[in-house]
């Protein structure tokens, strides 16, 4: 199975910092990640998928890159909701797998 | 507009059976696959199963094949998820996704429900 490592695992930033999330895939995975992010007691919601593109709705400070085996996620200037938890997500052999987590914080 | 609104979660003993069901509105629910999520207290994220839009299709992740189910009824728009010999680790919120798609290209998990809780314990 293809494992995804998601660093830092904690991030401390300030309103309109640029704060940027990398996962790793342990194979090449083309570019089958989705990232999403999630806030206490809620459900996840999509921000980005196919690595680069972003879902209807989301605004543009988001952004996705990388292909093969290096992905990030770069919010940036981070506004107050932004502080929440995000996770990239490999959605190419099932069961698709989730990276650990990166609660962002405000410092 | 799309919702999910899982339900059937609840308190039951290691070994016990629960029913998890997740109507679906506001799309064309024949026409994606549909998938469960379960996310542990305090912990990550781990897919559990999906289905493809008939029915015929089903995948379930090592942990919990042989004990759980998962099927749809499309004239009720409804998904279901059987979970039976229940495990204390098979304690978490579970949620119903709608899978993502452009055209026919996957394009991850666009709709969640709220979450049903499930809660394994003596």
């Amino acid at each position: 199975d293809v494992q995804m490592t998601q660093s830092p695992s904690t991030l401390s930033a300030s309103v309109g910092d640029r704060a940027t999330i990398t996962c790793r895939a342990s194979q090449s995975i083309d570019s089958w990640v989705a990232w999403y992010q999630q806030k206490p007691g809620k459900a996840p919601k999509l921000l980005i998928y196919k690595a680069s593109t972003l879902e209807s709705g989301v605004p543009s400070r988001f952004s996705g890159s990388g292909s093969g085996t290096v992905f990030t996620l770069t919010i940036s200037s981070l506004q107050p909701g932004d502080f929440a938890t995000y996770y990239c997500q490999l959605y190419n052999f099932y069961p698709y797998t989730f990276g650990q987590g990166t609660k962002l914080e405000i410092k | 507009e799309v919702q999910l609104v899982e339900s059937g979660g609840g308190v039951v003993q290691p070994g016990g059976s629960l029913r998890l069901s997740c109507a679906a509105s506001g799309f064309s629910f024949s026409d994606y696959w549909m998938h469960w999520v379960r996310q542990a207290p305090g912990t990550g994220l781990f897919c559990v199963s999906r289905i493809n839009n008939d029915g015929r299709i089903t995948n379930y992740a090592d942990s919990v094949k042989g004990r759980f189910t998962i099927s749809r009824d499309n004239a009720k728009n409804t998904l279901y998820l059987q979970m039976n010999s229940l495990r204390v680790e098979d304690t978490a919120v579970y949620y119903c996704i709608r899978g993502n798609r452009v055209g026919v290209i996957p394009a991850g998990f666009d709709f969640w429900g709220q979450g049903s809780p499930v809660a394994v314990s003596s």
